[in-house]
């Protein structure tokens, strides 16, 4: 089946450092979504993108649609303690199914 | 306006035995898809309703199903339990399938 891959896995920060995550396909998705879990709660949308190519920003956080609609990154700009969590990719497919990413734990340290 | 309620919130299950899950949809959303996910995983897409018919469903046994009643409504159903079912179950609902999901906390089942 459909397998996003996220890298890192997980990564220690510094509070006000910014961070780089990317999620890559084999196949090529029309659309890429950006999630945040946080321990004991359900995925939250931080960033839609629709079109390849497509740059959008949410407060502190970016999000670029590769151009070959197999790849998406995730950027988080001067982080703060409360940006901890897990960050999911995910792609729509049939029916509205959302197809989640491996995820990265991001923990910041003060 | 209130979010996506599920209940209950944690769950302990003996294997062999059967348990429902129950979610209640934002107001004004039609639309609830059911998702599992185990410990350190993504979550992954179990079934979808759509004005009470199921109208997607991802690669799991016929032993989990679901109902959506008119209020828009929803309960997991999973019969003849196995360890493997141990998991955090997400609702997630939203206006006719469109990609504004909002997901409730989850209903964590533990199967002994």
């Amino acid at each position: 089946g459909q397998q996003l891959n996220q890298s890192p896995q997980s990564m220690f920060i510094q509070e006000g450092e910014d961070v780089s995550m990317n999620c890559t396909s084999s196949s090529i998705f029309n659309t890429w979504l950006w999630y945040k879990q946080d321990p004991g709660e359900g995925p939250v949308l931080l960033i839609a993108l629709y079109k390849a190519g497509e740059l959008t920003s949410n407060g502190r956080l970016t999000a670029q649609f590769g151009i070959t609609r197999k790849d998406s990154f995730l950027n988080i700009s001067a982080s703060i303690p409360s940006d901890v969590g897990i960050y999911f990719c995910a792609v729509t497919g049939t029916a509205s199914k959302l197809t989640f990413g491996t995820g990265t734990r991001l923990q910041v340290t003060l | 306006e209130t979010g996506v309620t599920q209940s209950p919130t944690h769950l302990i299950k003996t294997r062999g035995q059967q348990v429902t899950l129950r979610c209640s949809s934002q107001s004004g959303h039609n639309t609830v898809s059911w998702y599992q996910q185990a410990l350190g995983q993504g979550p992954q897409f179990i079934f979808q309703y759509y004005r009470e018919e199921e109208n997607g469903r991802g690669n799991f046994p016929p032993r989990f199903s679901g109902l959506q009643f008119p209020n828009y409504s929803s309960e997991l159903n999973v019969n003849a339990l196995e360890l493997d079912d141990s998991a955090l179950y997400l609702c997630a609902s939203s206006t006719d399938g469109n990609y504004g999901y909002t997901f409730g906390s989850g209903t964590r089942l533990t199967v002994v």
